[in-house]
C-alpha cells in the first residue's frame, strides 16, 4: 500500500523558517514524481511545487520561488519542503502527493495520487 | 497561467439526484484534466484523471467528460457519501492550477 506521512508542521513567526518531511513507502520512490500541493484554511487547492524522481528537474508556484526549496533523498524514500522568509499567505495545511504514474517517454500523467495527510504550517506573531 | 472555473460553486442535492459539474479552463488543455474529491478534515482523493478516466476503485456513478476548455463531472445518483467538495485540475502546463472547488450539500 502507497502511503505519504507528512511531518515538521509548526507555528512559526512571520520571516522565519521550517522544513517539512513527507516519508514514502510501498511503491519504488525514485521512479516517481513527487509533489507538494497546499490549502490555505477555508481555501481551496494550492498546487507548490514538483520535483522529478532523479532530482533534476524542479518547479514552484510564482508566490514561493526564491523562498521555499523542494528536495528529495532517494535513500531514505523522503521529500522535503524547505520554507524560508515565510509569509502570514503560507498559512497552510500542506500535503505531499505523487504523479499517478511514472513518466514514459517525456510525458509525465501530472495527476496527484495519492495524498499523504497533510501537516499545518502556521506563520503568525 | 492557466485558469480553471468550476461551476457552481455550491449545489444542494438529495440522494438519488444526479449532480453535474463543470470545469471551464482559460485554454485548451486537451484532455490534461482531472477531478477530486475532499471531505471535511481529510486529504483530496483522485477521481478522475485524463478527463475521463475512471481511477481504480472509484465507483461507476461517477464519470468525466469534455475535452479542450469545458469539462463536466457527474455523478449518476448521488449516495450519502458523496457530500463532498470537488476540485478540477488542469494538468497541461505549469504552473498546474486547481478550479475554486464545488460543495455538494444536502438538499
Amino acid at each position: 500500500e502507497v502511503q505519504l506521512l507528512e511531518s515538521g508542521g509548526d507555528l512559526v513567526q512571520p520571516g522565519g523558517s521550517l522544513r517539512l518531511s513527507c516519508a514514502a513507502s510501498g511503491f519504488t520512490f525514485s521512479n516517481y514524481v513527487m509533489s507538494w500541493v497546499r490549502q490555505a484554511p477555508g481555501k481551496g487547492l494550492e498546487w507548490v511545487s514538483t520535483i522529478s524522481g532523479n532530482s533534476g528537474t524542479t518547479y514552484y508556484t510564482d508566490s514561493v520561488k526564491g523562498r521555499f526549496t523542494i528536495s528529495r533523498d532517494n535513500s531514505k524514500n523522503t521529500l522535503y519542503l524547505q520554507m524560508n522568509s515565510l509569509r502570514a499567505e503560507d498559512t497552510a495545511v500542506y500535503y505531499c502527493t505523487k504523479y499517478l504514474g511514472s513518466c514514459s517517454g517525456g510525458s509525465c500523467p501530472r495527476w496527484f495520487d495519492p495524498w499523504g495527510q497533510g501537516t499545518l504550517v502556521t506563520v503568525s506573531s | 497561467d492557466i485558469q480553471m472555473t468550476q461551476s457552481p460553486s455550491s449545489v444542494s442535492a438529495s440522494v438519488g439526484d444526479r449532480v453535474t459539474i463543470t470545469c471551464r479552463a482559460s485554454q485548451d488543455i486537451s484532455s490534461w484534466l482531472a477531478w477530486y474529491q475532499q471531505k471535511p478534515g481529510k486529504a483530496p482523493k483522485l477521481l478522475i484523471y485524463a478527463a475521463s478516466s475512471l481511477q481504480s476503485g472509484v465507483p461507476s456513478r461517477f464519470s468525466g467528460s469534455g475535452s479542450g476548455t469545458d469539462f463536466t463531472l457527474t455523478i449518476s445518483s448521488l449516495q450519502p457519501e458523496d457530500f463532498a467538495t470537488y476540485y478540477c485540475q488542469q494538468a497541461n502546463s505549469f504552473p498546474l492550477t486547481f478550479g475554486g472547488g464545488t460543495r455538494v450539500e444536502i438538499k
